[in-house]
């Protein structure tokens, strides 16, 4: 079982629906990550908190709102969604960014856009 | 951005047989990892390796870090079904805005 937790599992949402992907960790970790992931390819960095303070945005659609309200809670807030955002979107956690110990992410929420 | 270089795309090997898989890059890593991913799951840490020459063990899998830090090679034996998944390498950096670099994964089949 992953110490990352992802909610909801599956989300199915139209173009001009707004939701909330929600992901905790109790590892005290004090980095965190969003990722997308489309099938049969690697993750791709959106987003890294660190100590709840944006660190890095990599170039992402403002259409993604990352928020991170205390050190074990992270969420992307998600508005007008085009349908080539649909894809698994992966949290991951680690000790800090920067440190050498590796992330360990959740299952994930599978994102359909209608 | 960079990717790890990871090939063949797909493998297929028989129950029973061991299985290599490398990964390499241009540039040199402080921290190599690999990673499982099953269908409808996250990845899943198999192996982490933190120093040039590293040779770690966890059950049937094996992973080395390579001297000159710019690959890594991952080692099943005695493969069974389970075995099935998208294996991904992973490369870090020490550093502030460290990220993870990922290979593109190979796709493990295990026949029985």
């Amino acid at each position: 079982d992953t110490e990352v937790t992802q909610t909801p599992k599956h989300l199915v949402m139209g173009m001009t629906n707004k939701k909330s992907l929600k992901c905790e960790q109790h590892m005290g970790h004090r980095a965190m990550y969003w990722y997308k992931q489309k099938a049969k390819k690697p993750p791709e960095l959106m987003f890294v908190y660190s100590y709840e303070k944006l660190s890095i945005n990599e170039s992402v659609p403002s259409r993604f709102s990352p928020e991170c309200p205390n050190s074990s809670l992270l969420n992307l807030h998600l508005h007008a969604l085009q349908p080539e955002d649909s894809a698994l979107y992966l949290c991951a956690s680690s000790q800090g960014q920067g440190h050498n110990q590796p992330q360990h992410f959740g299952d994930g929420t599978r994102l359909s856009i209608l | 951005g960079q990717q790890l270089n990871q090939s063949p795309q797909s493998m297929f090997i028989q129950e029973g047989e061991d299985v290599s898989m490398n990964c390499t890059s241009s540039s040199i890593f402080n921290t190599w990892l690999w990673y499982k991913q099953d269908p409808g799951e996250g990845p899943v840490l198999l192996i982490a390796l933190y120093k040039a020459g590293e040779l770690t063990s966890n059950g049937r899998l094996t992973a080395q870090f390579g001297i000159t830090r710019k690959d890594s090679f991952l080692n099943i034996s005695a493969s069974i079904p389970s075995d099935v998944g998208i294996y991904f390498c992973a490369g870090q950096r020490t550093g502030a805005n460290s990220k993870l670099t990922f290979g593109k994964g190979i796709t493990l089949s295990v026949r029985p």
